[in-house]
């Protein structure tokens, strides 16, 4: 089975400070992604990343960056949080060649900034 | 632009009622599409994929390439197919699906 890890399951943050959402896979795979994801406006992409130190931006980066030292490790960074920040953030993973299209998702990092 | 809609946002249905999620695409080009689900505290996760043409926890979907559409349907629901669905086609040649708003299926008993 594919493993996604996201570090925390929950985070509660100040405004202004700098967060860090760590995100790690176990199967090897190519790309990964970050998303947030808010009720009535399904999942958006922020950033991914499809080979180590290789990112791309998706709809949403403002505010945000990524980080991919390790295939395995796909870090999202909020430089100084915002109360507008808050959300619930899904880290994604997969594989390149014929299943290159099924996303493995962890189970979610829900943030709130204060 | 390349573009998914699922019109509900929520829908409400009976156990054994028959349920069908609209999804509709534009896309050029030959889509591959996806139904992904999440049940509550649950993580997000591949329901079905039309190239597979098999039938998930009762779910199928046809991709109607004429009409652009991508329903997800099942004949009997049952109460623990209660969950939020999304239709995410693939956005062509760089690895992102493009997701819709989904829609949160109700089903009650």
């Amino acid at each position: 089975d594919v493993k996604v890890t996201q570090s925390s399951r929950y985070l509660v943050k100040r405004t202004g400070e700098k967060v860090f959402l760590e995100c790690v896979q176990d199967m090897d795979h190519e790309n990964m992604f970050w998303y947030r994801q808010d009720p009535g406006l399904g999942l958006r992409l922020i950033y991914f990343s499809y080979d180590v130190k290789m990112k791309e931006k998706g709809d949403i980066p403002e505010g945000y960056s990524v980080s991919r030292e390790k295939k395995e490790r796909f870090s999202l960074i909020l430089e100084s949080a915002s109360t507008n920040q808050t959300s619930m953030y899904l880290c994604a993973s997969s594989p390149e060649g014929l299943a290159k299209n099924i996303q493995y998702f962890g189970a979610g990092t829900r943030l709130s900034v204060l | 632009a390349q573009r998914v809609t699922q019109p509900e946002k929520l829908l409400s249905v009976f156990k054994g009622a028959p349920v069908e999620l609209k999804c509709n695409y534009s896309y050029s080009g030959s889509p591959e599409l996806f139904w992904y689900v999440q049940y509550s505290r649950q993580r997000l996760q591949l329901l079905l994929r039309h190239i597979s043409r098999e039938s998930i926890k009762g779910f199928t979907a046809d991709l109607n390439k004429g009409e652009t559409s991508f329903h997800l349907k099942k004949p009997f629901a049952q109460e623990e197919d209660s969950a939020m669905y999304y239709c995410a086609p693939y956005a062509g040649n760089n690895r992102k699906l493009i997701w819709g708003l989904g829609t949160s299926l109700a089903v009650n008993p």
